[in-house]
């Protein structure tokens, strides 16, 4: 299974911007990233996926590194309700290989203070 | 649209009884799964399905029956409930499973208890 690298915890101030780092360095050339948040109690919310050039949605933006070994989420402004566990995510390959799982690790704990 | 939706959100269990989790989507989605999530821990697989009549396993599929008889329909099945299987249960959906296709939309998840 492909392998994803995160820091277990982040905090940030409310309105200031929040990059969160996810590395990946054995990545394959046709892997996209995905990333994922949970806040509490709640099930899994996709947030944005890329494959090589950065991404931008209306929840955020991801930075992808040249040689795809690293990305980073980016929160452009932080609110209260941003604070949620933030999963970076490989798709793993499904037995027969045309279909795909995703692999959650334990994530990025952001807390976001007023 | 209501997205996914799984009932019950909660449910108590003796050991050994059986029950049905439901998962219901409206998105004409081809691809389905159950994953369980436990402290500490990140979600796994259980089952999945990538289209009516299809399904297989996943990571961590013994104690658990699945069908998939409908596009909108995955219930999951719990044969003989044991406290390990004290967990809770998400659902998800996807237009397909293929790589690039776009993200998964979850349920609000059932917090099953084992006693």
């Amino acid at each position: 299974d492909a392998k994803t690298t995160q820091p277990n915890s982040m905090e940030s101030n409310e309105e200031e911007p929040v990059h969160l780092p996810c590395n990946h360095s054995t990545i394959s050339g046709t892997d996209y990233i995905h990333w994922y948040r949970q806040l509490p109690s709640q099930g899994p919310e996709y947030v944005i996926h890329g494959l090589t050039s950065n991404v931008n949605n209306r929840m955020a933006s991801l930075a992808i590194a040249e040689d795809r070994k690293s990305s980073t989420l980016i929160l452009h402004r932080a609110t209260l309700r941003d604070a949620a566990v933030y999963y970076c995510i490989l798709r793993d390959v499904l037995s027969g290989g045309s279909n795909y799982k995703l692999t959650f690790g334990k994530g990025t704990l952001l807390t976001v203070n007023p | 649209n209501a997205g996914v939706t799984q009932t019950p959100k909660f449910q108590v269990l003796k050991t050994g009884q059986s029950m049905t989790l439901q998962c219901a989507q409206d998105m004409n989605h081809e691809y389905m799964s159950w994953y369980r999530q436990d402290p500490g821990m990140g979600l796994r697989l259980i089952h999945y399905s990538v289209g009516a009549g299809i399904t297989d396993q996943g990571e961590v599929p013994n104690g658990y029956n699945v069908s998939r008889s409908t596009t909108e329909d995955f219930p999951l099945r719990l044969l003989s409930a044991a406290p390990s299987q004290t967990s809770v249960y998400f659902c998800a959906s996807s237009r397909a499973a293929r790589q690039g296709e776009g993200g998964y939309t979850f349920g609000s998840g059932t917090r099953l208890t084992v006693v």
